[in-house]
């Protein structure tokens, strides 16, 4: 069963870069399938952010595209999300996940507050 | 990319069924037969219901079906249980690896 686990700090002060991990068990990143990043701020919706392929071609929503970075880590099986210029507004429960055309699998999500 | 409309909310009593509407574009709902359904509770992460519009993963009620005509695609809940109340997104495939989801619905059982 493919299971997937976030990690990184839970508070970012605005103007800095916001970074996450995801590692990945039960599937080899290499071995195929997109994997990305969703969002869900507090009491709202989910927004896809962005899907990296394991040759390290990646897609991004186009109203982050400037301050988002994916990348894929395949012999950790991981990958990393970087947000830069942080503000309030990005304050949310990011989830990583494995695409297959949409969503199969997502990780439990981590709570990351945008604060000083 | 625009989000996907949802009606904010939808109710129904026990045993009723209730469908949930997911209205789209050519570009993403029209285009693909690639949406799915998620199901979240309070504090948990999405659960996948439905797949490629209509189809249901191991372990999930025949209770839920999905289907899809034109832009829009639904979600039906027959047999409402009280543990079906919970928000529910959609989600299309738009091309180019992209994805976007619907506002979500929260669906109330009474």
């Amino acid at each position: 069963q493919v299971q997937l686990q976030e990690s990184g700090p839970g508070l970012v002060k605005p103007s800095e870069t916001l970074s996450l991990t995801c590692t990945v068990s039960g599937y080899s990143i290499s071995s195929g399938y997109y994997w990305g990043w969703i969002r869900q701020p507090p009491g709202e919706g989910l927004e896809w952010i962005g899907n990296i392929y394991r040759s390290g071609t990646t897609y991004y929503n186009t109203s982050l595209k400037s301050r988002v970075t994916i990348s894929v880590d395949t012999s950790k099986n991981q990958l990393s999300l970087k947000l830069s210029s942080v503000t309030a507004a990005d304050t949310a429960v990011f989830y990583c996940a494995r695409f297959n055309w949409n969503v199969d699998f997502w990780g439990q999500g981590i709570l990351i507050t945008v604060s000083s | 990319q625009s989000a996907l409309t949802q009606p904010p909310s939808a109710s129904g009593s026990p045993g009723q069924s209730v469908t949930i509407s997911c209205t789209g574009t050519s570009s993403d709902v029209g285009g693909y037969n690639y949406v799915s359904w998620f199901q979240q509770h309070p504090g948990k992460a999405p659960k996948v219901m439905i797949y490629e519009v209509s189809k249901r993963p191991s372990g999930v009620p025949d209770r839920f079906s999905g289907s899809k005509s034109g832009n829009t695609a639904s979600l039906t809940v027959s047999g409402l249980q009280a543990e079906d109340e919970a928000d529910y997104y959609c989600s299309s495939f738009a091309g180019n690896s992209k994805v976007v989801f619907g506002g979500g619905t929260k669906l109330t059982v009474l």
